[in-house]
């Protein structure tokens, strides 16, 4: 299967932990994109990188939130200091650099991350 | 800011009827596009479309960006108990960068044999 993978699947852990997540993205797509989806909720966006380099990153991405792309293939997010707030699934999407297929974004099944 | 309204909110139909939905904005969009969200998955893309007045057909579904580029509409034929779960219109924000993704509020399918 070559589609976007991520791990965990399910995240439970006490508030006041760290915890990270990681995407694989699909092996040809340059680009790889964080959104955070809430129960009842589109997902929303929270960063994206282009290879290695991270180009946007958005409001909600507060400074407890950190994501890496090292080596331009798959991708860390990490959450310090969880909150019950940070509640939600995480996903994970990727699509090509050109043509017009660029905008299309496959996404991962999510980690969903449980705050007690 | 940036807000796709969906319409309906949540639809119980009976296996092999036709469905039809739609997703609104106050803004024009250049690229739209379609998923589908089963529960605790990822969502999954449907149909994109490129150019208002553009009708794209993938199997059973077909979907139409609208000639203002502010709506567009998909129609799901024959429904099969398969096709239950959450659809999601999407627009680029910025299709200079084509960065983010923004979601609609989502139609919930639910369907009766």
């Amino acid at each position: 299967d070559t589609g976007v993978s991520q791990d965990p699947r399910h995240k439970i852990t006490k508030r006041g932990q760290n915890v990270t997540f990681r995407c694989d993205p699909i092996s040809e797509h340059n680009r790889l994109y964080w959104y955070r989806q809430t129960l009842g909720q589109g997902p929303e966006f929270l960063t994206y990188f282009q290879n290695e380099a991270q180009l946007e990153k958005s409001r909600l991405l507060s400074d407890r939130f950190s994501a890496e792309r090292p080596k331009g293939s798959f991708s860390t997010l990490e959450i310090q200091r969880t909150e019950q707030g940070d509640s939600a699934m995480y996903l994970c999407a990727s699509s090509p650099t050109h043509g017009t297929s660029l905008y299309e974004q496959y996404f991962g099944p999510g980690t969903r991350l449980t705050v007690t | 800011g940036q807000q796709l309204n969906q319409s309906p909110q949540s639809m119980f139909i009976q296996e092999g009827e036709d469905v039809s939905m739609n997703c609104t904005s106050s803004s024009i969009f250049n690229t739209w596009l379609w998923y589908k969200q089963d529960p605790g998955e990822g969502p999954v893309l449907l149909i994109a479309l490129y150019k208002a007045g553009e009708l794209t057909s993938n199997g059973r579904l077909t979907a139409q960006f609208g000639i203002t580029r502010k709506d567009s509409f998909l129609n799901i034929s024959a429904s099969i108990p398969s096709d239950v779960g959450i659809y999601f219109c999407a627009v680029i924000g910025d299709t200079g960068t084509a960065s983010k993704l923004t979601f609609g509020t989502g139609t919930r399918l639910q369907v009766t044999l």
